[in-house]
């Protein structure tokens, strides 16, 4: 089983859409959580950390879940520019590493 | 600030032979790494480093060297290249701090083909 795993998608959605992701982890010692966005055939740049009681960025709310080990992304009023790969990324206590998943592809069609 | 810059940005190899890829960041992080992205797997550790002198394996090492002799530079060599290393490889960097300051900054990263 991946330590992170996310439904590659494609989401398809039309401009002004809400869109979700889900990203589930697999070890419960996983202590930080971050949403990192990937343009085609760019690096990937972080989006939002992801805290325990929930936050949100202007359109972007994410939320973890500790119990059920999953966070989420939702994405209000979809823009053309919100197009792009999501990659959740986790990091276990004490390690220096971050897991990548392997990014879950959004779409927005006018 | 140029951030985190990678040469170069496309090579191809043939089989057998060997290359290093640049990375460098002019923002004194102390923590560096190496990522090999491919279709459907995400991004692979490859190796890291958490201060000059002193790297470390990650998840797929096996065919690539590193050394951090400075702070800025993090060279990954490849010994002798094989088709299954054919990705897009991607240098990183942030500070040893936490909550926030876990952002990784990722360089434009390098496609290298092998034939």
């Amino acid at each position: 089983r991946k330590e992170v795993e996310q439904d590659p998608g494609p989401f398809n959605v039309p401009e002004g859409a809400t869109v979700a992701f889900n990203c589930t982890y697999s070890n419960s010692a996983s202590q930080s959580f971050f949403w990192y966005r990937q343009d085609c055939r760019k690096e990937p740049k972080l989006l939002m950390s992801v805290y325990s009681s929930g936050n949100e960025d202007g359109r972007f709310t994410a939320q973890l879940n500790r119990a059920s080990q999953y966070i989420s992304l939702l994405i209000r009023d979809s823009k053309l520019s919100d197009s792009a790969t999501y990659l959740c990324v986790v990091r276990m206590d004490s390690s220096y590493k971050l897991i990548f998943g392997s990014g879950t592809r959004l779409l927005v069609r006018p | 600030n140029a951030g985190v810059t990678q040469t170069p940005k496309f090579q191809v190899l043939k089989t057998g032979q060997s290359m290093t890829l640049q990375c460098a960041q002019d923002m004194n992080h102390e923590y560096m790494s190496w990522y090999r992205q491919d279709p459907g797997m995400g991004l692979r550790l490859i190796h890291y480093s958490v201060g000059a002198g002193i790297t470390d394996q990650g998840e797929v090492p096996n065919g690539y060297n590193v050394s951090r002799s400075t702070t800025e530079d993090f060279p990954l060599r490849l010994l002798s290249a094989a088709p299954s290393q054919t990705s897009v490889y991607f240098c990183a960097s942030r500070t040893a701090g936490g909550g926030s300051f876990y952002e990784q900054y990722f360089g434009p990263g390098t496609r290298l083909t092998v034939t």
